[in-house]
């Protein structure tokens, strides 16, 4: 398997943009979570999806933010407009249906995010 | 609320020494699992071990090992025989309802 793959490794952009993140999970894997990665604030679970259902959002910093998950291979996050204290890493991880305690999530290789 | 705490911002260890990194947790609940992640200078995040709540022995994989202490609300991760390329940052998390919860990292440093 090819692991979580996410596009693209690297963007580069002006405030006000808008930024699309793109997250292809492992196939077969029924979770899928988008994180942040700030050297403030760490890691940071913006939200999650069950069976292309979106179950917790409460990390969603605000409305600028927005994630879908139109089918189980695809999952995009977007931030429209974009701002300057939005430049982080950007990390997708999926993970499959498990004892609930045993839950290994797999991460992709992350997007680092840079907005002008 | 769970709460995930990693209390040393760096270490340093020699090579062929083993090194403890610290990790202490705060849960209610009595069902939970314990992870240890690493995160090279690459920036992938890398899974090294588990611990279920309700497992009777320490974690295991190779070099790695959990030094599990329900009671104290720890699990340190021991890296035993550390190499150059044991440099990294390492979390520590915690499942909360299917999701994780990840401490604020340790920075390792390997002298040769």
């Amino acid at each position: 398997d090819a692991g979580v793959i996410q596009s693209p490794r690297h963007e580069v952009t002006e405030m006000g943009q808008e930024v699309t993140l793109r997250c292809k999970p492992i196939s077969g894997h029924d979770y899928l979570f988008w994180y942040r990665q700030t050297m403030m604030r760490g890691l940071e679970l913006l939200i999650y999806f069950n069976n292309n259902v979106p179950i917790d959002d409460s990390g969603m910093p605000e409305d600028r933010f927005s994630a879908k998950m139109p089918n189980a291979s695809f999952s995009t996050l977007k931030i429209q407009p974009s701002e300057p204290r939005d430049s982080a890493v950007y990390f997708c991880a999926s993970r499959a249906h498990l004892a609930i305690d045993y839950n290994e999530q797999f991460f992709g290789p992350g997007t680092r995010l840079t907005v002008l | 609320a769970q709460k995930i705490t990693q209390t040393q911002p760096g270490m340093f260890v020699q090579e062929k020494e083993a090194v403890t990194l610290d990790c202490t947790y705060d849960t209610s609940d009595p069902s939970y699992g314990l992870f240890w992640y690493k995160q090279p200078s690459s920036g992938e995040m890398i899974f090294l071990i588990y611990q279920g709540s309700y497992d009777q022995q320490n974690a295991t994989e190779g070099r790695y090992s959990l030094n599990f202490q329900k009671a104290r609300k720890s699990a340190n991760l021991v890296i035993s025989a550390s190499q150059l390329g044991d440099s990294a940052m390492y979390f520590c998390a915690m499942n909360q309802g299917g999701k994780l919860i990840f401490g604020q990292g340790t920075e390792l440093s390997v002298k040769p």
